[in-house]
């Protein structure tokens, strides 16, 4: 298994649609974090955790949202989306400042 | 305001040659640097660090230059093989951001045959 599944994988969805993918990590780290990818533009944050009780915003949350539910699982919420949500997006966990992220595959999300 | 800058999206070399992938900072504050590499289809994997008090870190092929004066870091890998060929990114944090990471925009490397 994965340290680090999203589900879906891909998913095409109509704009004003509400859509959650999901995050589960095995690495039982407490650092969780979702980003965004985009062609010119790398990786931008949306939103991080450092446990269930901690919630931040990254430089691009807005029309986001996101759920800890528990340490291993971390879900991220498109209230309405909009065709410039169209990305991949890439969940990650991180045990320290000074340890690498170990991503997730990806949910590549189209909005038409 | 992009605070890490990859000014080069692709970069084409032959294999056994080196590779050189550069990567510009503004945000003086950065004191830990990473680089990533990602092939289609899968997330980045972290491939080497290197932290503000040091000006290289090696690992096998892959080798980080960090000089601080110019705010500019390179990776070097030695010698460079086809399996190498994937897109490379940049990035780096701040002790006070708790441990969030900004990337760059990532360079293209395709190592030919």
């Amino acid at each position: 298994d994965a340290d680090v599944t999203q589900t879906p994988r891909n998913r095409i969805t109509k704009t004003g649609k509400r859509i959650m993918l999901e995050c589960s990590q095995t690495k039982g780290h407490d650092r969780m974090y979702w980003y965004r990818q985009d062609p010119g533009l790398g990786l931008r944050l949306i939103y991080y955790s450092f446990d269930v009780k901690d919630i931040n915003k990254g430089e691009i949350s807005d029309g986001y949202s996101v759920s800890r539910q528990a340490q291993a699982k971390f879900s991220l919420s498109l209230e309405s989306a909009i065709p410039n949500q169209t990305a991949l997006y890439f969940c990650a966990t991180r045990e320290t400042e000074l340890t690498g992220y170990t991503f997730g595959s990806g949910t590549r999300l189209t909005v038409v | 305001d992009q605070q890490v800058k990859q000014n080069s999206p692709s970069l084409s070399v032959q294999e056994g040659r080196i590779s050189i992938l550069n990567c510009d900072y503004t945000n003086s504050m950065f004191d830990y640097f990473l680089w990533y590499k990602k092939y289609p289809a899968e997330g980045p994997t972290f491939l080497i660090s290197i932290s503000s008090i040091k000006d290289k870190n090696e690992d096998g092929r892959f080798t980080v230059f960090l000089n601080k004066s110019a705010k500019h870091l390179s990776l070097h890998i030695v010698p460079s093989q086809p399996g190498d060929s994937a897109v490379y990114f940049c990035a780096a944090s701040e002790e006070t951001s708790g441990s969030r990471l900004t990337f760059g925009e990532g360079t293209q490397l395709t190592v030919n045959p």
